[in-house]
């Protein structure tokens, strides 16, 4: 099993580029959340997902970022017209359902500098 | 709004000595707790999750649950400097996402 897979691990993007960041979740794990994380800051939830289906976008900004999480492959994080308030680590993780009480497995991020 | 209030630290304690790392959070009808641990530079790691009042222990850690008061806290017995990180607390919401803190830094001198 290897775990949740997010790449590239490290992302340069000019001012006004768009960034796409890509996150395989675990085998057999079908939910799918998106965290960014400032520097010396917390982890700040973006937006969760299932297989073709938004559950809680309500962290997204309103405007240059979408998420999407298709019925085969990866579930991509994309950041249109980038700026450089948009560099940060970008964490995947997922679990198994959202019922329960466990917590997430993390991928190991995507840096994303604007310069 | 849904918040988890963590004390930023620095935290700072000896080798051999007990850390005590304290969370709050706001929604009263929360069920489940975890505590992750962040070193620097990389992902965050899971290292206790707990649901009822009351201790859990796992090897040095344990989680301390009060739902009445809305305070979770982790005691690290005999700390070691690996255990020098950032430990975030973590609560479920209700759409099933998990709401973070700032983290708590830590740090565990020889």
């Amino acid at each position: 099993n290897a775990g949740v897979m997010q790449n590239p691990r490290h992302l340069v993007r000019r001012r006004g580029q768009e960034a796409r960041l890509r996150c395989s979740p675990m085998k057999g794990h079908s939910h799918v959340y998106w965290y960014r994380q400032l520097p010396e800051e917390g982890l700040k939830f973006m937006v969760y997902l299932q297989k073709e289906n938004i559950i809680d976008e309500s962290g997204m900004p309103k405007e240059r970022f979408s998420a999407e999480f298709p019925k085969e492959g990866p579930s991509i994080l994309r950041i249109q017209q980038v700026v450089r308030g948009d560099s940060a680590a970008y964490f995947c993780a997922s679990s198994p359902s959202a019922e329960g009480l466990r917590g997430y497995t993390f991928g190991s991020g995507t840096r994303l500098t604007v310069v | 709004q849904k918040e988890v209030e963590q004390n930023s630290g620095p935290l700072s304690v000896p080798e051999g000595a007990i850390a005590s790392l304290n969370c709050t959070y706001s929604d009263r009808g929360s069920q489940s707790f975890f505590w992750y641990r962040q070193y620097s530079g990389k992902s965050p790691e899971l290292i206790m999750s707990i649901y009822s009042n009351g201790d859990k222990e796992d090897g040095r850690f344990t989680a301390q649950l009060n739902k009445a008061s809305q305070y979770v806290s982790l005691l690290i017995r005999d700390s070691q400097p690996s255990d020098s990180a950032t430990y975030l607390c973590a609560v479920k919401g209700s759409q099933g996402n998990l709401i973070f803190g700032k983290g708590t830094k830590l740090s565990v001198k020889p």
